[in-house]
């Protein structure tokens, strides 16, 4: 199965700022995975992230506030905009390798 | 979308007891993954079952997709501390995206 960089871990940021999370595969994927956790919770599918084109993304959530790139078949980021504390969760991303998903490590964002 | 519903939301077992899990849908699934998540982790796969009534087992973990492929079940036999964290099920929708149910925390008393 492959294997994701996730990178930060956690940060916590002010309100108003932005923050960028990276994922690295180390193979070539089609399709990239975010998700976000809140606190206790489930996780939910943000966007969707296809190489060569613009990241499709779930109701409720909108490129504005989760802009998305995907420059290559082994890297995305995802930037979390204009924080506010709400949006403290653990954000993930994620990849579909042979039947199954795998996940990166997280990302833990406080927002204060 | 289609939601999966996902019971119980909170198990806590003594040690050497057993532990199901069970997620219910109104609609038929396509597949169904499971996923374990331990405290301050990620989520890792555990299995997909596809066939109507198939199931699979995994040392101590049973998994059963039901005849209507509207339900499915983890099961733990003998629970021991290492089981511990939170257990998803997942359908896969179109566009290869996950929808997770709502997860069983499972806490094991030693």
């Amino acid at each position: 199965s492959a294997v994701i960089s996730q990178k930060p871990s956690r940060d916590i940021c002010q309100r108003g700022t932005s923050l960028t999370i990276q994922c690295q595969v180390d193979s070539q994927v089609t399709m990239m995975f975010w998700y976000r956790q809140q606190p206790g919770q489930s996780l939910t599918l943000i966007a969707t992230a296809n190489q060569g084109s613009e990241a499709t993304y779930e109701s409720g959530f909108v490129i504005d506030k989760f802009p998305i790139s995907r420059p290559n078949l082994t890297f995305s980021t995802l930037t979390v905009s204009n924080m506010s504390p709400e949006d403290s969760s653990i954000y993930l991303c994620s990849v579909e390798t042979g039947g199954g998903y795998t996940f990166g490590s997280g990302t833990r964002l406080t927002v204060v | 979308g289609q939601q999966v519903m996902q019971i119980p939301q909170y198990q806590h077992v003594q040690e050497g007891e057993d532990f199901t899990t069970y997620c219910n849908s109104s609609t038929t699934l396509s597949n169904i993954q499971w996923y374990k998540q331990r405290p301050g982790g990620h989520p890792v796969f555990l299995i997909q079952l596809v066939k109507s009534g198939e199931v699979k087992k995994q040392k101590r973990l049973t998994f059963q997709f039901g005849e209507a492929k509207k339900n499915s079940s983890l099961h733990i036999t003998a629970t021991q501390t290492t089981d511990v964290g939170t257990y998803f099920c997942a359908d896969m929708e179109y566009g290869n995206k996950l929808v997770f149910g709502a997860g069983t925390i499972l806490r094991v008393k030693s």
